[in-house]
């Protein structure tokens, strides 16, 4: 069973400061780490899809990197404002798997 | 162009019954996927499809659930016999590609089982 792990559970911030949350996934037979925004009440949205070790990928003030030697990534946002308030989701691909296992998510509120 | 689309967004439904979700994938996409998230729970996977490929069900929770995907478009998620514990929120998604491809998610089921 492949185990991956997100944390913090759920955070709390104001407008304008800058938060990071980590995602935890095993190391061996790597092929894919994907990280997606769910707003309430919306279909998750993909942010990005990371496959190589060192990654980093940004969109606006989101970004991410990926270390796949020792199985974590971090997504960082900057400048934390209230339309970010969502769950962040990642999720795991090995190499031999067709399917995504994803975490139990981080769920950010910004506030002002 | 239009998204990923799901019917019906809400679906009451006595324990007993049988259901019928509808998902239409983006339309190209050869990869459609079906999860549920129940009450506090994560996206659990339950069936993929890729192509003209047999479907993966190794999700399915139970034999009382099967899926389909006619003509490599549209996808039926089907429950039998509903239970109690099967209320959770029906995601579908498609993309153009398995793994490193991104998936675009519809709007979801929210089927309540009573």
């Amino acid at each position: 069973i492949l185990n991956v792990e997100q944390s913090p559970q759920s955070l709390h911030v104001q407008e304008g400061d800058s938060t990071n949350f980590t995602c935890s996934f095993p190391s061996s037979n790597f092929y894919a780490l994907h990280w997606y925004r769910w707003e309430t009440a919306k279909s998750p949205e993909a942010l990005f899809v990371m496959t190589l070790n060192g990654d980093e990928k940004k969109k606006g003030r989101i970004s991410a990197t990926l270390n796949t030697k020792e199985g974590y990534s971090y997504l960082y946002i900057k400048g934390s404002q209230p339309e970010d308030s969502a769950t962040y989701l990642c999720a795991f691909l090995t190499g031999t798997a067709s399917k995504l296992t994803f975490g139990t998510g981080t769920r950010l509120q910004v506030t002002l | 162009g239009a998204g990923v689309s799901q019917s019906p967004s809400n679906k009451v439904t006595e324990k007993g019954k049988d259901v019928e979700l509808r998902c239409d994938p983006i339309s190209g996409h050869t990869a459609l996927y079906w999860y549920r998230q129940s009450l506090g729970q994560g996206l659990e996977f339950l069936i993929y499809f890729q192509g003209n490929s047999a479907p993966d069900k190794s999700g399915l929770p139970s034999d009382r659930f099967s899926a389909e995907r006619t003509g490599g478009s549209v996808s039926t998620l089907t429950i039998q016999r509903t239970q109690q514990e099967d209320s959770a929120v029906y995601l579908c998604a498609s993309s153009s590609g398995q793994g490193g491809y991104e998936q675009y998610f519809g709007p979801g089921t929210r089927l309540t089982v009573t």
